[in-house]
């Protein structure tokens, strides 16, 4: 079956670096994505990787995978007060749009 | 350009009653997908339809149901509510129903079942 695991909180200094973690179980994900969601709103897709490449850089935004370990993680670099939302991974493994989604990892940021 | 639309923005109902959430797609787009997202919980799947044909179901009871539009909108609906039904429903358009087609998300309608 299809779980995704995250860590629930994370706290970063302003102008550090923050890394998010995911574990997936299926190993048959195709898609492994990190939306942000901010208090009040939809979900943003931020990122999203495809399950033969390793790592995804996109300005602030680095994604790695380690697809022996069923791990992903996100880098944010620089991180800023606007950064504070909560992260959630989510793959997808299934011939059309099923996106299973974490629990979510709420990053705060201290200035 | 207008995205993702969802109304109402927020609803109230009792235990037993029935439910109808109305969900705009992005222009061009033919796909939407139904999403809930219990407080302190990732969203989870509920429907996709595709081109007013349901693609795929989630792990939900049968007094959720779905359907898609000629003009592409969607209307979520669940009878009979329970308590357990209070969450945030978000709904996401794409282009198709591929799944690496990127999904838009809605500001999701806000459901308290007292």
């Amino acid at each position: 079956g299809e779980d995704v695991e995250q860590s629930l909180f994370l706290s970063v200094r302003e102008g550090d670096s923050s890394v998010i973690n995911c574990t997936y179980t299926d190993s048959s994900s195709t898609y492994l994505y990190w939306y942000k969601q901010e208090p009040g709103a939809g979900l943003q897709l931020l990122t999203y990787i495809f399950s033969n490449m390793d790592m995804k850089q996109d300005q602030r935004l680095t994604v790695l995978l380690n697809k022996k370990d069923k791990h992903l993680s996100l880098r944010i670099a620089d991180t800023q007060t606007g950064d504070s939302a909560i992260y959630f991974c989510a793959e997808n493994s299934g011939g059309y749009q099923k996106v299973t989604f974490g629990t979510g990892t709420k990053l705060q940021v201290i200035p | 350009d207008a995205g993702v639309t969802q109304s109402p923005t927020h609803l109230i109902k009792t235990r037993g009653q029935h439910v109808t959430l109305r969900c705009s797609p992005i222009s061009g787009h033919k796909s939407v997908s139904w999403y809930q997202q219990v407080l302190g919980q990732g969203p989870q799947f509920i429907f996709q339809y595709y081109e007013k044909e349901e693609r795929g179901r989630g792990n939900f009871p049968d007094r959720f149901s779905a359907r898609q539009f000629p003009n592409y909108s969607s209307e979520l609906n669940v009878n009979a509510l329970l308590l357990g039904d209070s969450a945030l429903y978000l709904c996401a358009s794409s282009l198709s129903a591929r799944a690496g087609d990127t999904q838009y998300f809605g500001p999701g309608t806000r459901l308290t079942v007292l």
